[in-house]
């Protein structure tokens, strides 16, 4: 099946601080999105991008489509506690209805 | 509520025995997905409907593993003579998309919390 890799798997930072991930995948997708997945809960959608070079951004969130189709970030400025939690990146082929998830990224927010 | 709803939140089996896990998707949602999540890993893609129909299973395991969806609504995912690497979370996810092309096409997908099941 397509495999997105998500880096780092886990990053330990600082409350304040700037995050970065990244996704990337052998295959081209036409739907890129970020869902956040707390503990005992299901992943909950952060960022859609629908558009190579795309920029978007959702309160601290900022996400972009990477233009070769094949990437995607995600960066969350000034991290607060409550951002702690697995970051998952999907692709969705157009015409093909199903997702492709990464492994996660695990954040942990140090007060 | 207004999201994709679960139930049982948990289930816990003997293995050997058939469990049935339902899925109540975001009203209106034309297109309804089922995933697997092992401990550590993300979502992996099990079967979709749109409506009614069942037009990719692909991602079922085994024969064990049936799903329906028989009003276009609630959907069912049933995991018959269950066995030990059954033990996940199951997710159910639903999209307003009808999959036709244009902007309705690959429209997100909203999840629910997920069934734990656990085989004995």
């Amino acid at each position: 099946g397509q495999q997105l890799n998500q880096s780092p798997q886990s990053m330990f930072i600082q409350e304040g601080e700037d995050v970065s991930m990244n996704c990337t995948s052998s295959s081209i997708f036409n739907t890129w999105l970020w869902y956040k997945q707390d503990p005992g809960e299901g992943p909950v959608l952060l960022i859609a991008l629908y558009k190579a070079g795309e920029l978007t951004s959702n309160g601290r969130l900022t996400a972009q489509f990477g233009i070769t189709r094949k990437d995607s970030f995600l960066n969350i400025s000034a991290s607060i506690p409550s951002d702690v939690g697995i970051y998952f990146c999907a692709g969705l082929y157009y015409g093909n209805n199903r997702l492709a998830f990464g492994k996660g990224n695990q954040v942990v927010v140090i007060p | 509520g207004a999201g994709v709803s679960q139930s049982p939140r948990y289930k816990v089996a003997k293995r050997g025995q058939d469990v049935a896990l339902r899925c109540d998707p975001i009203s209106g949602h034309v297109s309804l997905f089922w995933y697997q999540q092992a401990l550590g890993q993300g979502p992996e893609f099990l079967t979709y409907f749109q409506n009614e129909a069942q037009l990719d299973k692909s991602g079922l395991p085994s024969d064990r593993f049936f799903a329906e969806r028989p009003e276009g609504s609630v959907s069912t995912l049933k995991i018959q003579r269950t066995q030990q690497e059954d033990s996940a979370v199951y997710l159910c996810a639903s999209s307003i998309s009808t999959g036709t092309g244009g902007f309705w096409s690959n429209q997100p997908q909203h999840f629910g919390d997920g069934t734990r099941l656990s085989i004995l």
